[in-house]
């Protein structure tokens, strides 16, 4: 049961465009959702993040919209560069359950390629 | 954040063998994670290494195909045992950063052949 869902699986951006990736979640106990950029022969990298108490975050030119209610965010890369050109993954943090620790489920990744 | 090391970064192996991941943190970490991303997709999650208990993990995963030891707070290995080529994927150990992110290694590249 995949419990993050990301789409599209694969994007194509023009130079100076608009990159929007989409993730839906179905467990309201996630308390956290980053996202990930991972360049080839890389271990992913935390972009950026956000609590579900929050409906907008933004980084430079980095934004995740949270909609709590529809149980969906989204990462919107403004301006996008060919140096964006990487996979994205979207994941949620499920609250520490005592038995382990935090624990991230990932969405499948979007494959961003930005051409000049 | 913390600086992860893995080694090694890409290996080819003849199936049957086994190979040890090592992963060096540069800062002492309570829990490290063991993920394993096959080709062209996402994260699974191994298992969680605790260190000084024995390790906790994910359903599909056991610990006699993936034997994993923590014997201190900066570093863990990952031993893919009897190898299959089914096992080519990319493993990862990752550690709880400070901006309540999580830090990735490198990653090692197994191919099994």
């Amino acid at each position: 049961q995949q419990q993050v869902k990301q789409s599209p699986q694969s994007l194509i951006v023009q130079k100076g465009g608009i990159s929007i990736i989409n993730c839906a979640y179905e467990n309201t106990a996630f308390d956290y959702f980053p996202w990930y950029q991972q360049f080839p022969g890389k271990g992913p990298a935390l972009l950026i993040a956000i609590r579900p108490d929050v409906s907008e975050k933004k980084e430079g030119r980095f934004t995740i919209s949270f909609n709590k209610s529809a149980k969906q965010f989204s990462l919107h890369i403004m301006d996008s560069q060919p140096g964006d050109s990487a996979t994205y993954f979207c994941a949620a943090r499920y609250p520490y359950s005592g038995a382990g620790s935090y624990q991230l489920t990932f969405g499948k990744g979007t494959k961003l390629s930005v051409i000049p | 954040s913390a600086v992860i090391s893995q080694k090694p970064s890409r290996d080819i192996c003849q199936r049957g063998t086994s190979l040890t991941i090592q992963c060096q943190v540069d800062s002492q970490v309570t829990m490290m994670f063991w993920y394993r991303q096959q080709p062209g997709q996402s994260l699974t999650l191994i298992a969680t290494a605790n260190q000084g208990s024995e390790a906790t993990y994910e359903s599909g995963f056991v610990i006699d195909k993936f034997p994993i030891s923590r014997p201190n707070l900066t570093f863990s290995t990952l031993t893919v045992s009897n190898m299959s080529p089914e096992d080519s994927s990319i493993y990862l150990c990752s550690v709880e950063g400070t901006r309540y992110g999580y830090t990735f290694g490198s990653g090692t590249r197994l191919t099994v052949v």
